[in-house]
């Protein structure tokens, strides 16, 4: 089966820089993405990783490492309304065979 | 465009009851799919669809059927409704090729079986 760990909960300063993690363990591997939700809200897609290394979009990056099964999400000067659940979610068996984690709730304060 | 629509937004049942959730698509999508989502456990697939006429299992299938007779519409059908099924309920579509895993998801509906 699949699994993914990623942290609960993580607060971060308006401005400033914060890294969401994933591992994941998986009987298949095609890609990691990462889904973006506000509260009430729908996901969103923000990015994908299929190949390892760097991805950037804007002020959102995202990392994946296939030989370590790691990726994180990176946020760059973080604005109030980046407060957010974040999903990391593993494509595994062909483009609908998705596994999503728990979710990342960001805070951001001022 | 509209995107991705589901109907209706929010739902109450009785054990028991049957309902379809409505789930349409107006961006020629190939793929489609059905999630709940619960608290602390993120979102969870039930079934979805690579094609009209074409569907598959997810990771919790059981107490819900699918069908896809148009590449637009892809409804989910709850048989006879659980109150371990209230939960909210994301359609999502995506297209064929490169941006395959760019899903596009609903507004959602908000289930509860009294």
């Amino acid at each position: 089966g699949q699994s993914l760990e990623q942290p609960s909960e993580v607060t971060a300063v308006e401005g400033a820089i914060v890294q969401i993690n994933c591992t994941y363990q998986t009987s298949g591997f095609y890609g990691l993405s990462w889904y973006q939700q506000h509260d009430g809200g729908a996901p969103t897609f923000l990015s994908y990783n299929a190949l390892d290394g760097l991805e950037e979009t804007g002020r959102f990056s995202s990392f994946l490492s296939r030989s370590d099964s790691y990726g994180y999400l990176l946020l760059q000067e973080l604005q109030m309304k980046d407060s957010a659940s974040y999903f990391c979610a593993v494509n595994s068996g062909g483009y609908q065979k998705v596994t999503f984690g728990i979710g990342t709730k960001l805070q951001v304060i001022p | 465009n509209a995107g991705v629509t589901q109907t209706p937004k929010f739902q109450v049942l009785k054990t028991g009851q049957s309902m379809t959730l409505q789930c349409a698509q107006d961006m020629n999508h190939e793929y489609m799919s059905w999630y709940r989502q619960d608290p602390g456990m993120g979102l969870r697939l039930i079934h979805y669809s690579v094609g009209a006429g074409i569907t598959d299992q997810g990771e919790v299938p059981n107490g819900y059927n699918v069908s896809r007779s148009t590449t637009e519409d892809f409804p989910l059908r709850l048989l006879s409704a659980a109150p371990s099924q209230t939960s909210v309920y994301f359609c999502a579509s995506s297209s064929k090729g490169l941006s395959a895993n760019e899903q596009f998801f609903g507004p959602g509906t908000r289930l509860t079986v009294l």
